[in-house]
């Protein structure tokens, strides 16, 4: 296992598009999430999962914005309708939940460069 | 929600240099206090914080945290070009959840 995966590594695409970006975990972590970090910016939290189920969603997770991950391994995250503020790299990361002292280590994909124009 | 606020912003050294990271943050059921370097691409985890007063060391790189007065340090000895990256600090939220929330980073450029 060579860590998270995430595919394509770079999107461009026109305004109103659909675009969908997958997520490869760690093979033994059951907890995924997305996170969308633009220029100059910290990571920003979209969603997460364990194994299957959606456990918490942002208010920045518009309705355009829909993440799946239908057998609890691959995610993928679809935009729809895109617009040039979607612009940014969107990163997936996975973990085993939380420690013995509640600190939860995430581990990061490379993400996916989304640029609309 | 907690806030992460992260200083400086930016920061350019010289190779050899010693530098010093700050993350300060609001406090509700402290769970953990963590940092990230991010080049490029991925951020790649160096520490985590729980206790205060107990340094992590990794190198040339440690850090600390104060609980009291709720901040973390992340410092860098004799720095190196290859120390050029965002440092960005995160921590859970106050309740039961599993998300990071993370600082806008502190940009460090060392230069030869």
């Amino acid at each position: 296992d060579t860590g998270v995966s995430q595919n394509p590594r770079h999107k461009i695409t026109k305004r109103g598009q659909n675009v969908t970006f997958r997520c490869d975990p760690i093979s033994e972590h059951n907890r995924l999430y997305w996170y969308r970090q633009t220029l100059g910016q910290g990571p920003e939290f979209l969603t997460y999962f364990q194994n299957e189920a959606q456990l918490e969603k942002s208010r920045l997770l518009s309705d355009r914005f829909s993440a799946e991950r239908p057998k609890g391994s691959f995610s993928t995250l679809e935009i729809q309708r895109t617009e040039q503020g979607d612009s940014a790299m969107y990163l997936c990361a996975s973990s085993l939940g939380q420690g013995p002292s509640g600190a939860n280590v995430l581990t990061f994909g490379a993400g996916s460069r989304l640029t609309v124009l | 929600e907690d806030k992460v606020v992260q200083s400086p912003l930016s920061l350019v050294v010289h190779e050899g240099d010693t530098v010093t990271l700050n993350c300060s943050y609001e406090v509700t059921n402290f769970r953990s206090l963590l940092w990230y370097k991010q080049e490029k691409k991925a951020p790649t985890f160096l520490f985590m914080l729980t206790s205060s007063g107990i340094e992590k060391k990794s190198g040339r790189l440690s850090s600390i945290l104060d609980k009291k007065e709720l901040f973390s340090i992340l410092n860098i000895t004799a720095t190196q070009t290859g120390d050029s990256a965002v440092y960005l600090c995160a921590k859970p939220p106050p309740r039961d959840t599993d998300k990071l929330i993370f600082g806008t980073g502190t940009r460090l450029q060392v230069f030869p």
